[in-house]
């Protein structure tokens, strides 16, 4: 599975829209983005997954480029349950492949 | 519907000691895994099962850890002696095995303390 790259921290207003990036430049063609948060004392939680087109559910949206070399998961208005943990991962979804590797991901805080 | 429960939700040993976590994954999810994880780390993958098969224990190290999920359902992760680096969280996750969702639940954790 390709490696992602975020950044460690970062920090969002209350109400603001959270926008979190992450590369993943040796993506493959078969590969999907998955995001994942954590918050404190929590197991990890699914929040969204694309392969190409963007997504949006009732948690956050997915913004994948077109070389899909990088996204950028949105909060659109942030709330401070939403300070955790969130993880960027690529996997194929191909039979056997089941498994999720996680990264160090990105600490979101929320600030009042 | 309740999600993957795992306990103990905290346990303290001294080191040497054996220990055991238990699992219950969602009804009907196939898949089952074990991770662990370190304090400011992500999750990392020891074991995965399929029904009552381990699939990829290959992060497994088998010197002291030990899991079985008999019947294919409830799962269990022994240390077997336990020492101080063995301290982390040990999360249990469970998926329907639909490959294309990618979507893992995941227990609250069992946090291991080996003094």
């Amino acid at each position: 599975d390709a490696k992602t790259t975020q950044p460690p921290s970062m920090d969002c207003a209350e109400g603001r829209a959270a926008n979190l990036p992450c590369n993943h430049s040796t993506i493959s063609g078969n590969e999907y983005v998955y995001w994942y948060r954590q918050i404190h004392s929590q197991g990890p939680q699914y929040i969204i997954h694309g392969l190409k087109n963007n997504e949006t559910n009732e948690m956050a949206s997915l913004i994948i480029t077109e070389d899909r070399k990088s996204s950028t998961l949105i909060l659109p208005h942030a709330t401070l349950r939403d300070t955790a943990v969130y993880y960027c991962i690529v996997r194929a979804n191909n039979f056997g492949n089941e498994k999720l590797t996680f990264g160090t991901g990105t600490r979101l805080t929320i600030i009042p | 519907e309740a999600g993957v429960v795992q306990s103990p939700r905290y346990k303290i040993i001294e080191k040497k000691q054996p220990v055991a976590f238990w699992c219950n994954p969602i009804s009907g999810h196939n898949t089952l895994y074990w991770y662990l994880q370190n304090l400011g780390q992500g999750p990392e993958l020891l074991i995965r099962y399929e029904n009552e098969e381990a699939v990829d224990d290959s992060q497994l190290p088998k010197d002291r850890f030990s899991a079985e999920r008999l019947k294919g359902v409830d799962s269990t992760l022994k240390i077997q002696p336990a020492e101080l680096g063995d301290s982390a969280v040990y999360l249990c996750a469970s998926s329907a095995g639909q490959v294309n969702t990618g979507e893992l639940f995941f227990g609250e954790g069992s946090r291991l303390t080996v003094l």
